[in-house]
């Protein structure tokens, strides 16, 4: 398996901008994570899927940020419009089931400018 | 105050040493997970642990749920080992809550 997917890798924009990021997670894992990590807070859960339903949006940090995840296979999480301090690296990652291991994708390094 | 400590922040050994990283936690937990992240940054899940102690090559964990405690143990370490160890708790849902992380740094 080619494990979880994220595109981009990297992604520079200027403040403002919609950005939208993706990943794919492993073929059969019913749980996905969006995750973000800076300098100042370390990681951060923002919001998982069990079988494509959001459970716990809590983490979202505002109305600029919305996840949606329209089948197994994919999931997107957006910002609009995108502020300087949404500069961090965001990972995705999924697992399998109940307490299960997580599988961590290569993550997307996002600056705005 | 973080549900989540971790210590020491910060780790330099010599290549062959033997070292610990620590983890404590104030809630009630499900389960216990140590990851590692490389310096590219990509994230490596090593251990899940719920109660005991796990093995896994040069690497340990511990847990002890009454003390609120684990520990990460990597014997006759190597500069490849130099990373950051983080420790993660699950509490009655799926959420992870981190802790800072740990730097190690393992010179040869």
């Amino acid at each position: 398996d080619a494990g979880v997917i994220q595109s981009p890798r990297h992604e520079v924009t200027e403040m403002g901008q919609e950005v939208t990021l993706r990943c794919k997670p492993i073929s059969g894992h019913d749980y996905l994570f969006w995750y973000r990590q800076t300098m100042m807070r370390g990681l951060e859960l923002l919001i998982y899927f069990n079988n494509n339903v959001p459970i716990d949006d809590s983490g979202m940090p505002e109305d600029r940020f919305s996840a949606k995840m329209p089948n197994a296979s994919f999931s997107t999480l957006k910002i609009q419009p995108s502020e300087p301090r949404d500069s961090a690296v965001y990972f995705c990652a999924s697992s399998l089931q109940n307490q299960e291991t997580q599988y961590f994708g290569p993550g997307t390094r996002l600056l705005v400018l | 105050k973080n549900e989540v400590e971790q210590s020491p922040q910060n780790l330099t050994a010599q290549e062959g040493e033997f070292i610990t990283i620590n983890c404590s936690y104030s809630v009630g937990i499900s389960a216990l997970h140590w990851l590692q992240q490389h310096p590219g940054g990509g994230i490596v899940s090593l251990f899940m642990l719920s109660s005991g102690k796990k093995k896994h090559g040069r690497l340990i964990a511990t847990i002890n749920i009454q003390e609120k405690h684990s520990s990460l143990h990597i014997t006759a370490s190597h500069p490849r080992d130099s990373a950051v160890y983080i420790c993660a708790v699950k509490g009655g849902s799926e959420k992870l809550v981190f802790g800072k992380g740990t730097k190690l740094t393992v010179n040869p």
